[in-house]
């Protein structure tokens, strides 16, 4: 079955410092998400993205936040300079479509921010 | 604004018995309802959506959800639950942004304690 994959599973980063988690989204979707899940908090939307740019962001996804779609496999969300309440699990989530019939998302299995 | 409840943090229940987690959505328009479920350190998995039709929902390790529209809810059920149900469970709603792209919106999560 496809996955979803993400990359580091588990980061760990001084405050200040800049940090690129990466994940591949399946191969023949085309909508791609991230979601922050803070401890003990309930699953939050952050970004969408589709045809290379955003097309939907939360208040919570400001100036410091990024995304990109460097390669045309990879979606990267770059955090430019961490704050401790940055510190969440990060998932990436991918659709084949934003319409009544598609599957919905498929999640990867989280990026686990630490930031010290 | 679309969203979802779940009353209650935690359901404890015996293994071989049922069990039923619970959800109630408010939502303008057609809801399309989803249910997650997250092991220890793992990413959320997808066990069923309701979109439409028969509003009871099969989905994946033999769980059900049933949805009914009177009441707004959409409460996760399985006959017999088994000590590896454990997990954290999540509700969520498909909202609609003023893009035309969709993100979900998730309940508190519940966690779900079989005990042996």
């Amino acid at each position: 079955e496809p996955e979803v994959t993400q990359t580091p599973s588990h980061q760990v980063t001084q405050m200040g410092q800049e940090v690129i988690l990466r994940c591949v989204p399946i191969s023949n979707h085309l909508y791609f998400y991230w979601y922050r899940q803070i401890l003990g908090q309930k699953v939050e939307f952050l970004v969408s993205f589709y045809n290379n740019e955003i097309s939907e962001k939360s208040e919570i996804f400001d100036d410091q936040f990024s995304v990109e779609r460097p390669d045309g496999s990879n979606f990267t969300l770059k955090i430019r300079s961490t704050k401790l309440e940055d510190s969440a699990m990060y998932f990436c989530a991918s659709s084949d479509g934003t319409g009544v019939n598609s599957y919905g998302y498929t999640f990867g299995s989280g990026t686990r921010l630490t930031v010290v | 604004a679309q969203s979802v409840a779940q009353p209650e943090d935690q359901v404890n229940v015996a293994e071989g018995n049922p069990l039923t987690v619970k959800c109630t959505y408010s939502v303008s328009g057609n809801p399309y309802l989803f249910w997650y479920v997250q092991y220890p350190n793992r990413g959320l998995q997808f066990l069923l959506k309701y979109i439409t039709g028969d509003n009871l929902v099969k989905g994946s390790y033999g769980f059900e959800a049933e949805f009914n529209k009177s009441q707004t809810s959409f409460h996760l059920k399985k006959p017999s639950a088994l000590v590896s149900d454990s997990a954290l469970y999540f509700c969520a709603v498909r909202a609609l942004m003023n893009t035309g792209f969709q993100k979900l919106v998730f309940g508190t999560g519940t966690r779900l304690l079989v005990s042996p």
